[in-house]
């Protein structure tokens, strides 16, 4: 198993462009999560999902969207990017059954 | 909502020493307490967890203790090793399903031989 993929490692975007986060898990675990880790701080929940089809907004939902059309794939979507958004992105997956979560290893994104 | 406080930033320790962590929580009705371990550049790996039914729990140099009348919890390492450096954040949750890690901001442990 690769466990939980995430591309692109690194990203500059200027202000106002739009871009895809992809995650990808092959365990097949039904929920997924969107974290954000700014320097110093733990990480945030931006989305989560529950399984297919199914998605809901965690603490810092504002300027970003998702999708889940499959158990495998979360991707993550900047519509207008902004400073603020600059940070490092983690994708987490787990179990119904479980807690403990897999991480993934990240996208920095740097918004300029 | 829940709120999760973690001290120090930073340790720095000799190795072979003891490092021990600790965290508060606000929300009583959190009974779910992981520790993540995070090396650079990659993402957050769980190193150990505990529930609230439970005071303490061990698993070879590691441990993590748990008031649940004070809420705080701490992560204990014993006989430190230079492999131990790293980012250590704690989270807490109320294990229900798709509930959130709240997690603290981090510590950053140095272990110098």
């Amino acid at each position: 198993n690769a466990g939980v993929t995430q591309t692109p490692k690194f990203r500059i975007l200027k202000i106002g462009q739009s871009m895809t986060l992809q995650c990808t898990q092959d365990m097949n675990h039904n929920y997924m999560y969107w974290y954000r880790q700014d320097p110093g701080m733990g990480l945030k929940l931006i989305y989560y999902s529950v399984g297919a089809g199914i998605t809901d907004k965690g603490e810092v939902p504002n300027g970003y969207n998702v999708s889940r059309s499959t158990t495998e794939d979360f991707p993550l979507r900047l519509e207008l990017a902004a400073p603020s958004q600059t940070s490092v992105y983690f994708c987490a997956s787990t179990l119904p059954s479980s807690d403990e979560q897999y991480f993934g290893p990240g996208t920095r994104l740097t918004v300029t | 909502g829940e709120n999760v406080e973690q001290h120090p930033s930073t340790l720095s320790v000799q190795e072979g020493d003891s490092a021990v962590i600790k965290c508060t929580y606000s929300d009583s009705a959190s009974n779910y307490f992981p520790w993540y371990k995070q090396e650079l550049g990659k993402g957050p790996q769980l190193i150990i967890d505990i529930r609230s039914n439970v005071g303490e729990k061990k698993d070879q140099r590691i441990a993590v203790t748990l008031n649940k009348t004070a809420k705080h919890f701490s992560l204990h390492i014993t006989e430190t090793q230079p492999e131990d450096s790293a980012v250590y954040f704690c989270a807490a949750s109320k294990e229900q399903a798709g509930t959130a890690l709240i997690f603290g901001k981090g510590t950053t442990l140095s272990v110098s031989s």
